[in-house]
């Protein structure tokens, strides 16, 4: 079954500053998933990735899948209290997800 | 856009009773919806795979007689938590997909409480 390694686990991050989260699958990905959840609340879907090398971006957050299909990041840009909460990564047919990342923005 | 509505939000009930979750998908048709269970700054984990008309498909691990799942149509699935335990407590989310190159779709989730 695919296993999906997401770092770091948490990250405090300063108001401003740039971060970035990733995501290592133990099997090629064919299709890669980020959603950021607030803990106790539904999911947003945030991007979808399918193609070696493929780049995404929606506002300030940009999603890579590398060439090999197996590793993918996500970054912020100048990161904004908006931004805090549980990053996740999935994929799969019934998305096996990471253990997520929680981001927390300090002011 | 694709809107996964789920019912109720929050449940508390008393040990032994069973609880209906409800996952219906607002404005498209899903033939596959997923069940998920997450415990306390936990990932989610995938308890079973709903299909409309026929069985769900249970993970590894997770009882089907204990978590019964009925997909009777293309729009709605209903997760039962039979002979609930306090062990049962946790967050219930289910989603929906449109096939894989849409992405899927998550409800807002269900916080069960089991008393």
């Amino acid at each position: 079954s695919q296993e999906l390694e997401q770092s770091p686990q948490s990250l405090i991050v300063q108001e401003g500053k740039n971060l970035t989260i990733n995501c290592t699958s133990s099997k090629t990905l064919y299709g890669l998933y980020w959603y950021k959840q607030k803990y106790g609340e539904g999911l947003i879907f945030l991007m979808m990735l399918q193609k070696g090398g493929e780049e995404k971006s929606h506002e300030k957050i940009t999603a890579k899948l590398d060439e090999k299909k197996q590793q993918s990041s996500l970054h912020i840009t100048a990161s904004q209290p908006s931004h805090a909460g549980i990053y996740l990564c999935g994929a799969g047919d019934g998305l096996t997800f990471g253990k997520g990342t929680h981001l927390i923005i300090q002011p | 856009g694709a809107v996964v509505s789920q019912h109720p939000s929050r449940v508390i009930c008393k040990s032994g009773t069973s609880v209906k979750i409800e996952c219906r998908s607002l404005d498209f048709q899903a033939t596959t919806m997923f069940w998920y269970r997450q415990f306390p700054k936990k990932s989610l984990m995938l308890m079973a795979t709903s299909n409309e008309g026929s069985k769900a498909t249970y993970e590894q691990g997770v009882e089907k007689d204990k978590f019964l799942i009925n997909h009777a149509s293309l729009t709605l699935s209903t997760l039962t938590v039979t002979s609930a335990h306090p062990e049962d407590s946790s967050f219930y989310i289910c989603s929906a997909g449109q096939g894989a190159d849409y992405g899927y779709t998550f409800g807002s989730g269900t916080r069960l409480t089991v008393v």
